[in-house]
Parts: C-alpha cells; sequence; structure tokens
C-alpha cells in the first residue's frame, strides 16, 4: 500500500492562495490521488480527484507531477471557512486506501 | 443528498464488553466502509464490504469483526473492547465507480467517538 506524507499544520490569511501537498513515493500506476475536508465532529468530504496533472472543479485544483510521487491541494483566495483538516487519499480500489495523516489549516484575518 | 447516519456519537464501554457499532445509508451504496481516527494518524481502514455478506479486512482488522446483511447497514463489532480501541469510528458508503476510477466518492457519517474504560 501507498505510504502519504503531509505537514501536521499550515497558517495563512484571508484571501491568499493555500498549497497542501502530499507525498506518496509508492503508488501503483493504477491508484487515484483523492483529497477530503474535514471540519470539527463532522467526517470528512469529497474535494476534488485525479490520477495525473492538474484538476480544477469550483472549489480547487489538484496539481500532479508526471512522476505522480506528489500531489498539490490548491485552494484559491481562502476565508475562515475553509479552516478544517484536509486529508489526502491514494485510492487502489476496494480495501486498498491509504488516507495521509492530515493537515490542519488554520485561516486568519 | 447521501445521508449516513451512525447509531451513536458517543459511547463509553468497559473493557471486556462487547460493542456494536451500526451504521446505515440511505442511497443504495454498494460498498460500505469502517474507519478508525486517531490523532497523528489520520484515517485508517478496518474493514470494507462490496456487496450484501460480503467483507474484506482492511489495514487494522484485529480485534474487530463486520456484519452486512443488508445493503444499507453495516455494523462494526468489537468483541470483547479494550482501552486501545478507544478512538473514533467512521462509517462511509460509496457507490460502485462505473469509471476507472478504483473508487466512486466516499460519503461519511459525523463520527463515533468511542471510550473504552
Amino acid at each position: 500500500l501507498a505510504k502519504t506524507t503531509q505537514p501536521i499544520s499550515m497558517d495563512s490569511y484571508e484571501g491568499q492562495e493555500v498549497n497542501i501537498t502530499c507525498s506518496h513515493n509508492n503508488i501503483a500506476t493504477n491508484d487515484y490521488i483523492t483529497w477530503y475536508q474535514q471540519f470539527p465532529s463532522q467526517g470528512p468530504r469529497f474535494i476534488i480527484q485525479g490520477y495525473k496533472t492538474k484538476v480544477t472543479n469550483e472549489v480547487a485544483s489538484l496539481f500532479i507531477p508526471a512522476d505522480r510521487k506528489s500531489s498539490t491541494l490548491s485552494l484559491p483566495r481562502v476565508s475562515l471557512s475553509d479552516t478544517a483538516v484536509y486529508y489526502c487519499l491514494i485510492e487502489g480500489g476496494g480495501n486498498k486506501l491509504t488516507f495521509g495523516t492530515g493537515t490542519q489549516l488554520k485561516v486568519e484575518l | 443528498d447521501v445521508k449516513v447516519t451512525q447509531s451513536s456519537r458517543y459511547l463509553v464501554k468497559r473493557t471486556g464488553e462487547k460493542v456494536f457499532l451500526e451504521c446505515v445509508q440511505d442511497m443504495d451504496h454498494e460498498n460500505m466502509f469502517w474507519y478508525r481516527q486517531d490523532p497523528g494518524l489520520g484515517l485508517r481502514l478496518i474493514y470494507f464490504s462490496y456487496d450484501v455478506k460480503m467483507k474484506e479486512k482492511g489495514d487494522i482488522p484485529e480485534g474487530y469483526s463486520v456484519s452486512r446483511e443488508k445493503k444499507e447497514r453495516f455494523s462494526l463489532i468489537l468483541e470483547s473492547a479494550s482501552t486501545n480501541q478507544t478512538s473514533m469510528y467512521l462509517c462511509a458508503s460509496s457507490s460502485r465507480s462505473g469509471t476507472a476510477r478504483p473508487t466512486d466518492t466516499q460519503y461519511f457519517g459525523p463520527g463515533t467517538r468511542l471510550t473504552v474504560l
């Protein structure tokens, strides 16, 4: 199974762009990379998923280099409500699921 | 909206007790998951079920068992609770992916915080 490494915490201010990187050196060929967001007292919720290059949706972008050994979640112009824990997940299907340890993002005024 | 509910938000049990954690989803999802979440360790998969009566072990199945008698319900069982099973337990469900993606988006319940004394 892939192993993942994320920074424990990050601080930012409202309006800034935040980039959170996840390292996954032994990702398998068929694995996908997914990011989840978790607020206190709630379960994680899906943000974005990708396999390679760049994926963008209405809330975030996901950058994956050619070697796929890392991925970067980019949150444009964060607000206070983006304060949460962010997890990367390497998905190989079925029970092949490896979550990172999570990054606590704190956004201040 | 997909709804995943868990039977309790907080639970306190004693060492050696048999503990049942229940999870119900209302979206007819084929896949259901049980995770435990601990500080500094993130989420770790305990068991996964891809159909009724089907189950697969995750990363940390020791000390746990599961039951899936109906599609919408997935139960986690601690046969004899121990203090090292004190944790936050999260249930999730997802549909079976019909694309190249290995797993469709998971929808999580709010979690059950279990304390074993």
